[in-house]
């Protein structure tokens, strides 16, 4: 059974402090996504890590890929209120038969404070 | 594009009754999912698809039913409804083969079992 989970589950920084999101994920897996969700929205998609060693930025934010440590990290420099968001990390589950479902950690809710 | 789209947005159902909630999608995506977000606990695979006529079950099926009639629907029926069925359901969709984008997540459908 593939397990994946977040550190910290919930993290409250101020404005301009950088911070770490972790990842660790149970077994192989070479694909891994981050989702961001405002309360009462639905997931957007923020990042997608396919391979060892990748590295993806967006703005404040930066997503790597480590399979062999079976770890993903989400970066956030010099936050600012509008990161506030819960974030999610997915795993890919291959099932076979060319379908694959994504398994969810419990979400990191960040809260940045001015 | 309209994405995925889910009907209804919220809905109270009283114990022991029936409802389905709506999924289409007009991105021609072939893989179909249903997940359940319940606070604090991340995202559980419920009922997922990989094509017409093709359904699978997921971590949480109990309670539930899925078909896929056509490639754009995939509604999910729950019959007899209890109160650990409250819950927030949200219906995605990925390309067929394709792994380079995660999922295209609804807006959300937010059921309270009273």
């Amino acid at each position: 059974e593939l397990k994946v989970e977040q550190n910290p589950l919930f993290l409250s920084m101020q404005e301009g402090k950088n911070y770490t999101i972790y990842c660790n994920y149970s077994t192989t897996s070479d694909r891994l996504y981050w989702y961001r969700q405002d309360p009462g929205k639905s997931l957007e998609s923020l990042f997608v890590l396919l391979s060892n060693g990748a590295v993806k930025q967006e703005g404040r934010l930066m997503a790597s890929l480590d399979t062999k440590a079976r770890l993903s990290t989400l970066h956030i420099t010099a936050a600012v209120h509008d990161l506030s968001a819960t974030y999610f990390c997915a795993v890919v589950l291959d099932s076979g038969a060319g379908s694959y479902q994504l398994t969810f950690g419990k979400g990191t809710k960040l809260s940045v404070i001015p | 594009n309209a994405g995925v789209t889910q009907t209804p947005k919220f809905r109270i159902l009283k114990i022991g009754q029936s409802m389905t909630l709506q999924c289409t999608q007009d991105m021609n995506h072939n893989y179909m999912y249903w997940y359940r977000q319940d606070p604090g606990m991340g995202l559980k695979l419920i009922y997922y698809s990989v094509g017409a006529g093709i359904t699978d079950k997921g971590e949480v099926p109990n309670g539930y039913n899925v078909s896929r009639s056509t490639t754009e629907d995939f509604p999910l029926r729950l019959e007899l409804a209890a109160p650990s069925q409250t819950s927030v359901y949200f219906c995605a969709s990925s390309p067929t083969g394709i792994r380079n984008y995660g999922y295209t997540f609804g807006s959300g459908t937010r059921l309270t079992v009273v």
